[in-house]
């Protein structure tokens, strides 16, 4: 079985202040990891993926992240908040390699607030 | 390139009753997922269609039932509505089943149960 851990629920930061959202997973077999945004009355978008090439993974609008196996984390970040940041971000695991259905696990999300 | 779009955009429905959500894949995409998002909550996978057969299932009880149509575009249905139904339902498409295809997520249909 696969789970998802977003710690912090809600994330406040400044505009131009670094941007830290953290994701555990626990995962029984190799992982890809996903990290997606979701603007309000939008579906989500992929923001960048790790499918066990380089851990360091970077992402459309500045975002990146890296796959930490030995902390089974894969924090999201980004150097310089913009206000148009502000959005809920979804950390999510799949089953590496395969056929396995796509399917997606994901976490509980977190709300990134951008303050002027 | 004409993205997922999904139908209707809101729908109130009554307990008991029986519901149908729409999707349209993307161009070129074979493969569909249909995800459950109640309000505060991360996306829950339902199923996924694949070439117009179920190709794999969440934890979701019988009611929730689908179909692909020779096009790739999917129905969701829902028997027997219960208040905790209420949710945004997502689908979502791909290339295929392969899990390192990015899935490609419409707008959503907010199911509202009273």
């Amino acid at each position: 079985a696969q789970s998802v851990t977003q710690l912090g629920s809600h994330v406040s930061v400044s505009e131009g202040a670094l941007v830290l959202l953290r994701c555990n997973y626990s995962s029984s077999v190799p992982p890809y990891l996903f990290w997606y945004v979701q603007y309000p009355n939008q579906g989500l978008q992929l923001l960048l993926k790790y499918t066990s090439a380089a851990t360091l993974v970077k992402g459309i609008n500045g975002f990146e992240a890296e796959f930490k196996k030995s902390e089974t984390s894969f924090h999201l970040t980004k150097p310089s908040a913009h206000m148009r940041d502000a959005a809920e971000y979804f950390c999510a695991v799949s089953k590496a390699g395969g056929t396995s259905y796509g399917k997606l696990t994901f976490g509980q999300g977190t709300i990134l607030t951008v303050h002027p | 390139e004409t993205g997922v779009t999904q139908s209707p955009t809101h729908l109130i429905k009554t307990r008991g009753q029986q519901v149908t959500l729409r999707c349209s894949s993307q161009s070129g995409h074979n493969t569909v997922s249909w995800y459950q998002q109640a309000l505060g909550q991360g996306p829950q996978f339902i199923f996924q269609y694949y070439r117009e057969e179920e190709n794999g299932r969440g934890n979701f009880p019988p009611r929730f039932s689908g179909l692909q149509f020779p096009n790739y575009s999917s129905e969701l249905n829902v028997n027997a509505l219960e208040l905790d139904d209420s949710a945004l339902y997502l689908c979502a498409s791909s290339l295929g089943t392969e899990t390192s295809y990015e899935q490609y997520f419409g707008p959503g249909t907010r199911l509202t149960v009273t």
